[in-house]
């Protein structure tokens, strides 16, 4: 099975940083997704890491290590826009299509 | 703008009643899949359709089922609707990433 964790609220400043962890254990590893929902909306894509390593795009950044079952979404320079739910997601190994996913992280953006 | 588009969007039930929510995709992918989001939680995988087969299922009674078409288009169906069936569900289909639709909230009475 798959056990996804992170926080559940995080709050932050307009023009801070805030990094929102993530850490998973499952029976093999296939990539792992992050998501911004905000509210009565559906998710929608921010970031894919399948290899090691800090993936940077824009105001976002991705990180995953594979050995510590760990990644984190980091959110730079933050807007009043960003206040979402942001959700971790990892990928079934033998299911491409398949996600599970953390429970969200709530973040609240304050000017 | 992912190019999946769900109908309704919004909908009220009372319980014991059916429904289908729909589903499709400008890009032609050939696999769909659909996830139901409580108030609160992540989205929960239901099942995935390919080539008009089910072919993966999560943790959900029967009385869930779906369709896929020859188009690739797609329906979940519920039956017997219960008061914790109230969630967002989301369809999916993926290409270089994973794409979710809008989504359809259903509201059981």
């Amino acid at each position: 099975g798959q056990n996804i964790d992170q926080p559940t609220e995080m709050t932050a400043t307009e023009g801070a940083i805030v990094q929102i962890n993530c850490t998973y254990q499952t029976s093999g590893f296939n990539g792992l997704f992050w998501y911004q929902q905000h509210a009565g909306e559906a998710p929608t894509f921010l970031s894919y890491n399948v290899l090691d390593g800090l993936e940077e795009k824009g105001r976002f950044s991705s990180f995953l290590s594979r050995s510590k079952g760990y990644s984190y979404l980091l959110l730079k320079e933050l807007q009043m826009k960003d206040s979402a739910s942001y959700l971790c997601a990892v990928r079934d190994p033998g299911n491409d299509y398949k996600l599970s996913f953390g429970a969200g992280t709530t973040v609240t953006v304050r000017a | 703008e992912t190019g999946v588009t769900q109908s309704p969007t919004h909908l009220i039930k009372t319980r014991g009643q059916q429904v289908t929510l729909r589903c499709s995709s400008q890009s032609g992918h050939n696999t769909v899949s659909w996830y139901q989001q409580a108030l609160g939680q992540g989205p929960q995988f239901i099942f995935q359709y390919y080539r008009e087969e089910e072919n993966g299922r999560g943790n959900f009674p029967p009385r869930f089922s779906g369709l896929q078409f020859p188009n690739y288009s797609s329906e979940l169906n519920v039956n017997a609707l219960e008061l914790d069936d109230s969630a967002l569900y989301l369809c999916a289909y993926s290409g270089n990433t994973i794409y979710f639709g809008e989504g359809s909230w259903l509201t059981v009475v």
